[in-house]
């Protein structure tokens, strides 16, 4: 079975801190996705990548960065957290296959900025 | 560019009622059509998808969704609701290419009445 893990399930963080959420899959999948979950809005994409050191901004990629240096890993980082990215974060990783592209996601994380 | 609609971003059935999720989609080119599911904080599980082939899909958990194309449609269905059934559904749309995400709809929440 596929598996997307998230290192935190639950995160609490001040103010202005610069916040890391990891992403891994175990899967060998070329791409890797960071979304945001809000009440109401559904999932917004925030960055994807489709290969080792490459991203695309998503929807909503402002006030985010991203690193991914090997296939497997894809970082999340907020550089300086506010209240507004209180929110559930979600990974997914896919294979790089049309029609076979069907997203894996992570269990999530929660995070509260306060 | 593609896009899903799900109607109703809430919907309530009683247990042993057919379960009926509506989800219309927009795409120039034939489409990928996914269903996920998504259980109280936890990540989004895939339920069924279409990419070619036979139109009525069935998925896990007695799901089954039928792609319509002159019509739009890619609705979800369940001839009979269980209370473990509650939980938010989302339809997501692809085109034939691997390395773009799919396109997500803004969700469903069911709940299931005993």
């Amino acid at each position: 079975d596929v598996k997307v893990t998230q290192s935190s399930r639950y995160l609490v963080k001040r103010t202005g801190e610069k916040v890391f959420l990891e992403c891994v899959q175990d899967m060998d999948h070329e791409n890797m996705f960071w979304y945001r979950q809000d009440p109401g809005l559904g999932l917004r994409l925030i960055y994807f990548s489709y290969d080792v050191k490459m991203k695309e901004k998503g929807d909503i990629p402002e006030g985010y960065s991203v690193s991914r240096e090997k296939k497997e890993r894809f970082s999340l980082i907020l550089e300086s957290a506010s209240t507004n990215q209180t929110s559930m974060y979600l990974c997914a990783s896919s294979p790089q296959l049309a029609g076979r592209n069907e997203q894996y996601f992570g269990p999530g994380t929660r995070l509260t900025v306060t | 560019a593609q896009s899903v609609t799900q109607l109703g971003s809430h919907v309530s059935v009683s247990e042993g009622a057919l379960v009926l999720l509506r989800c219309n989609y927009s795409s120039s080119v034939p489409p990928y059509l996914f269903w996920y599911v998504q259980y109280p904080n936890q990540g989004l599980q895939l339920l069924l998808k279409y990419t070619t082939g036979a139109t009525l899909v069935k998925g896990i958990n007695g799901f089954e969704a039928e792609f319509k194309k002159s019509e739009t449609s890619f609705h979800l269905t369940k001839p009979s609701a269980h209370m473990s059934d509650a939980a938010e559904y989302f339809c997501a749309v692809s085109v034939n290419s691997g390395n773009t995400p799919l396109v997500f709809g803004k969700g469903t929440r069911l709940s299931v009445i005993a």
